[in-house]
């Protein structure tokens, strides 16, 4: 069975420093793809990046990388140089198999301090 | 572009009533999937559809069901409607239906059920 663990419920970060969100992952699937996604409090839910199972660098995408270790199984998102709009929830899902179909954490409510 | 596009924003139901809900995907994307988040989980996969045809469902009763229109719209409807459908209802679209299709999310859809 496919699942996300997802273990900090809220963190807290100053601004400019950079932080950790962890999300560890189990699947049977030999291909698959771990996504990370922020939700506002306006609800929609905007993405982040994206890392495939085969890929052989860590993905980046700005002040988002990801810090990808296949052997043990986590998927945890660097935000570097946090700014104030970096609060929101925070989701990590995996998708494999034959479809899209997305499996989501129970997220992270990150917030930033002035 | 136009990002995905949902309707209504807000809708208040009660008990037994039955609600459709409208998604329009970005331009050119095939692929629209459905998804349920519970206030404090994270989003729960209802249907994928692809090509007008059902790909993949989720773990919910008959009583949800979608289809996909020959423009790559849906609609997701749910009939007696009981009071644990109350939800944030999310809609994503993605070009193809493989799982390393990123899928990109719309508003939402807020359902209160009375």
């Amino acid at each position: 069975a496919q699942k996300i663990t997802q273990t900090q419920p809220g963190m807290f970060v100053q601004e400019k420093e950079a932080v950790t969100l962890d999300c560890t992952y189990d699947t049977s699937d030999p291909s698959y793809g771990l996504f990370w996604y922020k939700q506002p409090s306006s609800g929609e839910m905007i993405f982040l990046i994206y890392q495939g199972s085969y890929d052989q660098q860590n993905a980046t995408e700005g002040r988002y990388s990801l810090n990808f270790q296949k052997a043990r199984k986590s998927a945890n998102l660097v935000i570097s140089a946090s700014q104030l709009g970096d609060s929101a929830m925070y989701f990590c899902a995996l998708g494999g198999g034959a479809t899209n179909k997305l499996i989501f954490g129970t997220g992270t409510l990150l917030a930033v301090q002035p | 572009d136009a990002g995905v596009t949902q309707s209504p924003t807000h809708l208040i139901k009660t008990r037994g009533q039955q609600v459709t809900l409208r998604c329009s995907p970005i331009s050119g994307h095939k692929s629209v999937s459905w998804y349920q988040q519970v206030l404090g989980q994270g989003p729960q996969f209802i249907f994928q559809y692809y090509e007008k045809e059902e790909r993949g469902r989720g773990n919910f009763p008959d009583r949800f069901s979608a289809r996909q229109f020959p423009n790559y719209s849906s609609e997701l409807n749910v009939n007696a409607l009981l009071l644990g459908d109350s939800a944030l209802y999310l809609c994503a679209s993605s070009p193809g239906r493989g799982f390393q299709e990123t899928q990109y999310f719309g508003p939402g859809t807020r359902l209160l059920v009375l």
